[in-house]
C-alpha cells in the first residue's frame, strides 16, 4: 500500500530564505506527483504536477524535482516570502485514478 | 468564475441527522472525488467517479453515500451522523491523471 510522507511536519525560516522541502513515497509506480498549497481554513491549490517520465517542473520561485527510483521529491522555494507561509502537501497518483495524500509541511516565513 | 463549488461552505448538525453536501465543477473534468481532512489536517480519499461511475470506494462506512447525477456534480450524502465524522470534506476533478483542482471545503461538525 502506497504511503506518503513528507519531512520535516514543520519549518521556520526568515524571509528570503531558500527552503527545501522533502516528500518520500513506498511504491515507485506512480503515474504523477502533485504538489499543492493550503492556506488556513481554505483549500487546496495545485503548485506543480510532475510526471512520471519527468525529473523536475518549474513555476516562478518552485522548482519540484522527481527521483521514481527511489521514491523521493523535493520542492524547493527560492528567496521565500511571507506570503509563502501555508501547508505544502504532497501527493502521488498511482493509476491515474486519485490522489495519496503526505500530512504535509507546514512553513513560516518570517519578515 | 469558481472552477468546483461546494456547499454548504459550513454545517453545524446534531447526532442522528442525516445531511447531503453538493459539489458542482464547470471545468468539463470526467472524474469527480470526494476527500475528507481530519482534525490532525491528513487528507483521505473517499469516494472517485469517472463519467458518473463509482472507480473508487475507500474503506468509508456505508452510511456515506455519494450520488453522481451527471459528470459536473458528485454530491455526498450522510446518514446518522456521528462525532466522528466532524472533518472537513473537499469535493475536487479532474480529466483523468492530470492536475486535480480542489473545492474551498465543506467543514462539517457533529454536536
Amino acid at each position: 500500500k502506497q504511503e506518503v510522507t513528507q519531512i520535516p511536519a514543520a519549518l521556520s525560516v526568515p524571509e528570503g530564505e531558500n527552503l527545501v522541502l522533502n516528500c518520500s513515497f513506498t511504491d515507485s509506480a506512480i503515474y504523477n506527483l502533485q504538489w499543492f498549497r493550503q492556506d488556513p481554513g481554505k483549500g487546496l491549490t495545485s503548485l506543480l504536477l510532475i510526471q512520471s517520465s519527468q525529473r523536475e517542473q518549474t513555476s516562478g520561485r518552485l522548482n519540484a524535482s522527481l527521483d521514481k527510483s527511489s521514491g523521493r521529491s523535493t520542492l524547493y522555494i527560492a528567496a521565500s516570502q511571507p506570503g509563502d507561509s501555508a501547508t505544502y502537501l504532497c501527493a502521488v497518483d498511482q493509476a491515474g485514478t486519485a490522489l495519496i495524500f503526505g500530512k504535509g509541511t507546514t512553513l513560516s516565513v518570517s519578515s | 468564475d469558481t472552477a468546483v463549488s461546494q456547499t454548504p461552505k459550513y454545517l453545524v448538525t446534531q447526532m442522528g441527522n442525516d445531511k447531503s453536501i453538493k459539489c458542482e465543477q464547470n471545468l468539463g473534468h470526467d472524474t469527480m472525488y470526494w476527500y475528507k481532512q481530519d482534525s490532525k489536517k491528513f487528507l483521505k480519499i473517499m469516494f472517485s467517479y469517472n463519467n458518473k461511475e463509482l472507480i473508487i470506494n475507500e474503506t468509508v462506512p456505508n452510511r456515506f453515500s455519494p450520488k453522481s447525477p451527471d459528470k459536473a456534480h458528485l454530491n455526498l450524502h450522510i446518514n446518522s451522523l456521528e462525532l466522528g465524522d466532524s472533518a472537513v470534506y473537499f469535493c475536487a476533478s479532474s480529466r483523468g491523471g492530470e492536475t486535480i483542482y480542489f473545492g474551498e471545503g465543506s467543514w462539517l461538525t457533529v454536536v
